[in-house]
Order: structure tokens, then sequence, then C-alpha cells
């Protein structure tokens, strides 16, 4: 079945300690997007590509940066992270015009 | 901007109860609209969708009916199961087709205890 999928479900990291999270989607969706969605509250888009167009949220941390090398693939990359950057992250991908998005089963980090 | 408001749980009933839980929505276009079902350690998952004014999106049991007089997007169900306790998020998507800033908008959640 065509699927978005997020490498690992869970991620234990060191404070300070850089990490990368992944995503992969064999729907060959042109729009992939990452959301930081914290502990009872709303997913926060943080970027999301347009093809290989980065579009970065005003209010989203510099720490936070991502890659996404080809169609299938998106990288989120914390390069400091911080007790507060601790949540669920989660990949979505859209086909722009079809209103339709998918979403991963998400990362949960812990920062230590 | 655009913003959606659905009410704040958690929201609790007894297995058969009717559930209703309201979301309103504020957008300068024609949104596309969603409700999403979380459950607990998972991701999101869409659960219906409505794209214009007066259709009726419906999935496992649950509707809600896009409403653009009142702005409003409620999502229902006439008898609830244990199975359907989760958090459910209200959101919107209000960008035109080919639009490549297509993003999607969440409201705060509302998470729902079925008991038995």
């Amino acid at each position: 079945d065509a699927m978005v999928i997020q490498n690992p479900r869970y991620q234990v990291t060191q404070f300070g300690k850089p990490v990368t999270l992944s995503c992969s989607q064999t729907l060959n969706h042109n729009v992939m997007y990452w959301y930081q969605q914290k502990s009872s509250q709303a997913p926060k888009l943080l970027f999301h590509y347009y093809d290989k167009d980065f579009n970065n949220e005003a209010d989203t941390p510099d720490n936070f940066q991502s890659r996404r090398p080809n169609t299938s693939f998106c990288f989120l990359d914390i390069r400091s992270p911080g007790l507060g950057d601790a949540a669920m992250y989660l990949c979505a991908t859209s086909r722009v015009g079809t209103g339709g998005y998918t979403f991963g089963s998400g990362t949960r980090l812990t920062v230590v | 901007g655009d913003s959606v408001t659905q009410m704040e749980g958690p929201v609790t009933l007894s297995e058969e109860a009717f559930l209703t839980i309201n979301c309103t929505y504020t957008a300068t276009g024609y949104p596309s609209l969603f409700w999403y079902v979380q459950y607990p350690g998972e991701g999101l998952q869409l659960l219906l969708k409505a794209t214009k004014a007066d259709d009726k999106g419906s999935n496992k049991g649950f509707e809600a009916t896009y409403r653009k007089e009142t702005t409003s997007f409620h999502l229902e169900k006439g008898s609830v199961q244990v199975s359907d306790s989760a958090v459910y998020f209200c959101a919107l998507s209000d960008r035109p087709r080919g639009n490549r800033d297509d993003k999607i908008i969440f409201g705060k959640g509302t998470r729902l205890h079925i008991l038995p």
C-alpha cells in the first residue's frame, strides 16, 4: 500500500546532540510537511517542501532544519535539541490540487 | 488569518450516546474542511472531509456537513463506542488548487472518552 513512513517511531537523544528524523513516501506526492505536536496541543507546521522549494514558517526556530534529497525522502534535523523540543514529529504529504493529505505515524522524540 | 476553533474537551460519554463536537472556522477563501482522529501514541488519520458548501463527509458512522452560512463543520455520531476514544482535530486547507502554499491548519483538538 502506498503510504508515508516515519523512522524511528521513538527516538531518545541527549540534550544538545544533533538528531535526524526521517520520512519516506511511496505516494509520489509533490509536497511534504513537517509538523511538531506537543502534548495535548494541535500539530504546528514547521516547514514544507513544494517539490524542491523549501518554505519555512516564520516562527520555526533556526535550530530546526530540513532536507529533501529526492521526491520520496524528507529529513528533519534538530541541530541542538533542548528539553522543550521533546514532542511528536509528524510528516505529511499531499499532491497539490487534490485536497488530500496523508500523515505518517509520527516519531516521538525524547530529550534527556 | 485562517483559524479553526473547536470545543474544548475532554468530552466524556457513555457507550451508545450521541456525539457532537463543534467546530467553526475563519477563512478568507473557500476552504476544504477535515476531521482527523489521533489514537494514543499514533499519528493522525483522516476521518472525513468536505470540499465545498453543503457537502457532507462521512466515515465509520461519523458525519459532518460543511455549513458556509455558519462557517461550521460539526462532527456527529449517532452511537459511540469505547473504541472511538481518541483525540479529534478539526482542520482546514484554504489555498487555491495548484497553489504551492497549500497547507493545513488544525484546531486544538478535542479529547473524547467513551465509558463502557
